[in-house]
């Protein structure tokens, strides 16, 4: 079946790091690939996303490209922000059968420090 | 504004006892989801509905209800709640593409419920 690893948390920084968050992935097929992110207390809400090789989402600074040979989807941020502290999702989407289900990581908790 | 809403954001409630958690968006979406968050093993489907009065069993199924008599609706029910059941919950929705397209729109997610049950 599908699966998605993130590396482990907490990772924590300084204003103004570089950030990489990795992201592997098994699946059959070709699944789209999306970066959530969740502030506390809040849902998910889509950072970017990718649906074919080679493809790079971006959003707010943040990037991932889309890296079939590898199965992978590196999140990354050349400057990161206090404001940046969440809990970032890699998932991949089901593309193979009719249920569209989203398949998760475990998440990687970002904290920024001033 | 665009949005998928949950009620209610928070519930105590003991065990045995039914409850319903509400679901609705506004984006006219065809596809809507059931997801549980766990601590460490991220968002697992629960159910999920391609259009209204078609619904399915997603990963972790058990112990729960859902229907879809209208599109914008989804609710999520617990017919007997167990103390297992305790968990951050998240309803989704999106667009569905044709099935040979190859590719998924992106999910939208509700503000969360968070259950507990003793």
């Amino acid at each position: 079946g599908n699966s998605v690893t993130q590396m482990e948390g907490p990772v924590t920084l300084s204003e103004e790091a570089f950030l990489t968050i990795n992201c592997t992935y098994t699946a059959t097929g070709y699944p789209s690939l999306f970066w959530y992110v969740q502030y506390p207390g809040e849902g998910l809400q889509l950072l970017l996303k990718a649906t074919k090789a080679d493809d790079k989402g971006s959003n707010k600074g943040f990037e991932a490209t889309y890296r079939k040979e590898t199965t992978s989807f590196h999140l990354e941020k050349g400057s990161v922000q206090v404001s940046d502290s969440a809990v970032y999702f890699c998932a991949l989407s089901d593309t193979d059968t009719g249920r569209r289900a989203l398949t998760f990581g475990s998440g990687t908790r970002l904290q920024v420090q001033p | 504004e665009a949005q998928v809403t949950q009620n209610p954001r928070y519930l105590i409630t003991v065990t045995g006892k039914k409850l319903t958690v509400t679901c609705s968006q506004n984006m006219n979406h065809e596809y809507m989801s059931w997801y549980r968050q766990d601590p460490g093993l991220g968002l697992r489907q629960i159910y999920y509905s391609m259009n209204v009065e078609v619904t399915d069993k997603g990963d972790v199924p058990e112990g729960y209800k859902v229907s879809r008599k209208e599109k914008r609706n989804f609710p999520l029910i617990l017919e007997s709640p167990s103390p297992n059941q305790t968990s951050l919950y998240f309803c989704a929705s999106s667009l569905s593409p044709p099935r040979l397209a190859g590719y998924s729109y992106e999910q939208y997610f509700g503000p969360g419920t968070r259950l507990t049950v003793t």
